[in-house]
């Protein structure tokens, strides 16, 4: 069955600090892995897009790299903002014609105090 | 652009009532997607359309249904709510599947 699972759960962190988010899947056959952004009380907002052959993609303060072999990803933000406080979630996607397969992670809830 | 919209905002039905979901987007996206999120389950597809005219069921169809009512608008009604269907309900779009998807603001519904 695909998965997808995402540490940790929570974090809090203080303004102006670093932070590494994890997401681990057994999605296959893989096709790309997505970082979104969810605001409290609005919609997802995407981040960042990686296909198998990109092993590190940027979005400002956002880098999320992907480790292919290992079925691993991570999202880094640098010099966190009070406006990073969000929850991050990753999907990954598979290989499979026009069928929707997509597998949705439950998300990293992110504090920033300042 | 203004991207995806869902009406209404916000909802509150007695059990056994009906309603539609309505959601529009102006991307020229083909395909279109109705999750439900709740506490502690992330994000679940109930339906899709991969294109329009057609409509497959997600992970949490039951007591759902959908009509792609043109390239446009995607419309998800409930016809006999439930408390369990309380939730927040979002709509989303993109090209293809394989592609970004781009969501709506939300709608919250409370079913009493």
């Amino acid at each position: 069955k695909n998965q997808v699972e995402q540490s940790p759960q929570s974090l809090i962190i203080l303004e102006g600090k670093n932070c590494t988010l994890q997401c681990n899947y057994t999605v296959s056959p893989f096709s790309n892995l997505r970082w979104y952004k969810q605001d409290t009380g609005r919609g997802p907002v995407s981040l960042t897009i990686m296909t198998f052959s990109e092993n590190t993609k940027s979005n400002g303060r956002y880098t999320a790299t992907l480790d292919a072999d290992t079925k691993q990803s991570s999202l880094h933000i640098t010099a966190s903002q009070l406006s990073d406080s969000a929850s991050y979630i990753c999907v990954v996607s598979a290989e499979g014609g026009s069928n929707y397969k997509l597998t949705f992670g439950k998300g990293t809830l992110l504090t920033v105090n300042p | 652009n203004a991207g995806v919209t869902q009406t209404p905002k916000f909802q509150v039905l007695k059990t056994g009532q009906s309603m539609t979901l309505q959601c529009a987007q102006d991307m020229n996206h083909n395909s279109m997607y109705w999750y439900r999120q709740d506490p502690g389950m992330g994000l679940r597809l109930i339906y899709y359309s991969a294109s329009e005219g057609t409509t497959d069921k997600g992970e949490v169809p039951n007591g759902y249904n959908v009509s792609r009512l043109n390239k446009r608008e995607f419309s998800l009604r409930l016809e006999s709510a439930a408390p369990s269907q309380t939730s927040v309900y979002f709509c989303a779009s993109s090209g293809t599947y394989q592609e970004t998807q781009y969501f709506g603001p939300g709608t919250r519904l409370l079913v009493l």
